[in-house]
């Protein structure tokens, strides 16, 4: 029972290129969830999936997206990056508690 | 509009001493109220969560106090160790299946031996 895997663990990328972060989770639970981590901004909502084939835009979705590819894998998407997405991404999933995954360290030059 | 509002940013103790860290929330309809802790190049995990009908509840050295008609709750920590030394995120939610919890900013804790 692995819980939440995420990957890559780190990545750079050079402004304007692409890049999908994966996440799998294997306690069946229908919600999944990514979040970016700044310093002294806490955790904030980037999008989120309530259930298979459902996405949501949370308080930053803007330069992402995401897709639901079954009931266990939730992605991110950036198309093209950009230096102020430079961040650790989190992926989570619940159903009441949520379970983060260790994160995507992501650096955008 | 920042939903959740934690304070303080930092906050330093002695071992042994209690730390408090406290979270105000504005939508009412909020009803899970959890605190997580984190570890350097960890994710978050689940340290203690309470709902509006109680106004406190403990696990081990970790209470969670509840104030439902001020909008605010709070973590203390007992008897603080080395190892309690974290980042702490207060969080709330909605009653419902697939609401995504709103984080406050977050505490980051130093216990000192």
């Amino acid at each position: 029972n692995a819980g939440v895997t995420q990957t890559p663990k780190f990545q750079v990328l050079k402004t304007g290129q692409s890049m999908t972060l994966q996440c799998a989770q294997d306690m069946n639970h229908n919600s999944m969830y990514w979040y970016r981590q700044d310093p002294g901004m806490g955790l904030r909502l980037i999008y989120y999936s309530a259930s298979e084939g459902t996405t949501d835009k949370g308080e930053v979705p803007n330069g992402y997206n995401v897709s639901r590819l079954n009931k266990r894998e939730f992605s991110l998407r950036l198309e093209s990056a950009a230096p102020s997405q430079t961040s650790v991404y989190f992926c989570a999933s619940s159903e009441r508690i949520a379970y983060f995954g260790p994160g995507t360290r992501l650096t955008v030059t | 509009q920042q939903q959740v509002k934690q304070s303080p940013q930092s906050l330093i103790v002695q071992k042994g001493g209690i730390p408090i860290i406290n979270c105000a929330y504005e939508n009412t309809a909020f009803d899970y109220f959890p605190w997580y802790q984190q570890f350097p190049g960890k994710g978050p995990a689940l340290l203690i969560a309470i709902r509006p009908d109680v106004s406190e509840k403990k696990e081990g050295r970790f209470t969670i106090s509840f104030n439902k008609s001020a909008k605010q709750f709070s973590l203390h920590i007992m008897d603080s160790q080395p190892g309690d030394s974290a980042t702490y995120f207060c969080a709330a939610s909605h009653n419902q299946a697939g609401t995504a919890l709103i984080f406050g900013k977050g505490t980051t804790l130093s216990v000192s031996s």
